[in-house]
């Protein structure tokens, strides 16, 4: 099965820097590769979300690479704000009906102002 | 919409009695998905459903945990008996079976076995 690694497992940053987190894929049949936040007590949120047939998407502050030759995808925030501070988690899906999703462990980011 | 809907979504119990987690999808989704977070373990998939079947149950721990989804609107996690061990946040999540299939959390519930 798909195995999804993440790295850093966490990460702290001065507010206004950029911060950048990494995940790996083990299945190259993996087409969907979303991003979610988990701000300290809430559930878990879709933030931003890559398809395979894409190498970049931007959205403000957030965008995702993906190099499917490397298998990686990565995660960068710029102009990083306290209220950035959040686990982050990535994962890696094949874009069946299904919609099961294999998740990395988790980057706890920090914002300091 | 409401979103998922989870309950209790506190949960305070003592060792060896029975635990039912409650969920209800967002309607119209089709696939729905038990996670259990700890501070350990992070993010675990214990089972998912696809259109009310379970489709892989291979992360949920021992025989002690059973899930089930009599229909599209209702699931229940069952830890029978509870442990220790056990205490964690339980989220259910589900999906459209729309690509680009994003996952919607409920908002948890918190277990503590004593």
């Amino acid at each position: 099965g798909e195995n999804v690694e993440q790295h850093p497992s966490t990460l702290s940053v001065q507010e206004g820097d950029s911060a950048v987190i990494k995940c790996t894929y083990s299945d190259s049949a993996s087409n969907y590769f979303p991003w979610y936040k988990q701000e300290l007590g809430k559930r878990p949120q879709l933030i931003i979300d890559i398809r395979s047939n894409v190498g970049e998407k931007k959205d403000q502050r957030i965008a995702v690479t993906l190099n499917k030759t490397a298998k990686h995808f990565s995660l960068h925030i710029t102009e990083t704000q306290p209220e950035d501070s959040a686990v982050y988690f990535c994962a890696a899906a094949y874009n069946t009906n299904a919609g099961k999703s294999t998740f990395g462990d988790g980057t706890t980011l920090t914002v300091k102002p | 919409d409401a979103g998922v809907i989870q309950s209790p979504r506190h949960e305070v119990t003592e060792m060896g009695q029975e635990v039912t987690l409650r969920c209800k999808p967002i309607s119209g989704h089709n696939s729905l998905f038990w996670y259990r977070q700890t501070m350990m373990r992070g993010l675990e998939l214990l089972i998912y459903f696809n259109n009310n079947v379970p489709i892989d149950d291979s992360g949920m721990p021992e025989d002690r945990f059973s899930a089930k989804m009599p229909n599209a609107s209702f699931s229940t996690l069952k830890i029978q008996p509870s442990e220790p061990r056990d205490s964690a946040v339980y989220f259910c999540a589900s999906t459209s079976g729309h690509l680009p299939n994003e996952q919607f959390f409920g908002p948890g519930t918190r277990l503590t076995v004593l």
